[in-house]
């Protein structure tokens, strides 16, 4: 699987958009970019995942550069509960027939911290 | 739906004792995961199953043990517990569609 970059920590004012970068130089064309998030020491929580058109839910956009190496997170007002880990990870899975792999592996991710 | 079940919550291992950790899922998902998540790092994979009866290393493999043991349940098994071990355990599961974690397991290794 390809290997992901993100800035080990950040700050952002509450109310105001949090961007965060990922760099994945190397993905694949059949892998996605997933997002998830980890507050304190609970579980991470999944955000956002694409292929390679941009994406936005409820909680978040995802913003995917056209060649694919770049993406963006970007929480629209933070608020002092999206104070987290960000993890950015690429995956790819294969089912081929009598063979199946399905790593999944995250990096250190970025500390973001919403500022009052 | 529970989701992704851990037991225990907690656990207090002495140096050389044995134990398992188990997962299960009710979400019918094929994929099934064992992470590890030291104080202040990221989480590092231990073992995957990627479909019932199929089991690989990830990236940090040493002194555990796996079992698939059907499709809803995978446990993880220290059989010689090290001070080295002392960390939060998390499982996930998924099938086409994000990691699902459970609430992980504290384990100390005294």
């Amino acid at each position: 699987d390809a290997k992901t970059t993100q800035p080990p920590s950040m700050d952002c004012a509450e109310g105001r958009a949090a961007n965060l970068p990922c760099n994945h130089s190397t993905i694949s064309g059949n892998e996605y970019v997933y997002w998830y998030r980890q507050i304190h020491s609970q579980g991470p929580q999944y955000i956002i995942h694409g292929l390679k058109n941009n994406e936005t839910n409820e909680m978040a956009s995802l913003i995917i550069t056209e060649d694919r190496k770049s993406s963006t997170l970007i929480l629209p007002h933070a608020t002092l509960r999206d104070t987290a880990v960000y993890y950015c990870i690429v995956r790819v899975a294969s089912f081929a027939p009598k063979t199946s792999y399905d790593k999944v592996i995250f990096g250190p991710g970025t500390s973001l911290s919403v500022i009052p | 739906n529970a989701g992704v079940t851990q037991t225990p919550k907690f656990q207090v291992l002495k140096t050389g004792q044995s134990m398992t950790l188990q997962c299960a899922q009710d979400m019918n998902h094929n994929s099934m995961y064992w992470y590890r998540q030291d104080p202040g790092m990221g989480l590092r994979l231990i073992y995957y199953s990627a479909s019932e009866g199929t089991t690989d290393k990830g990236e940090v493999p040493n002194g555990y043990n796996v079992s698939r043991l059907n499709k809803r349940e995978f446990s993880l098994r220290l059989e010689s517990a090290a001070p080295s071990q002392t960390s939060v355990y998390f499982c996930a599961s998924r099938e086409d569609s994000p990691l699902h974690f459970g609430n992980g397991t504290r384990l100390t290794v005294t």
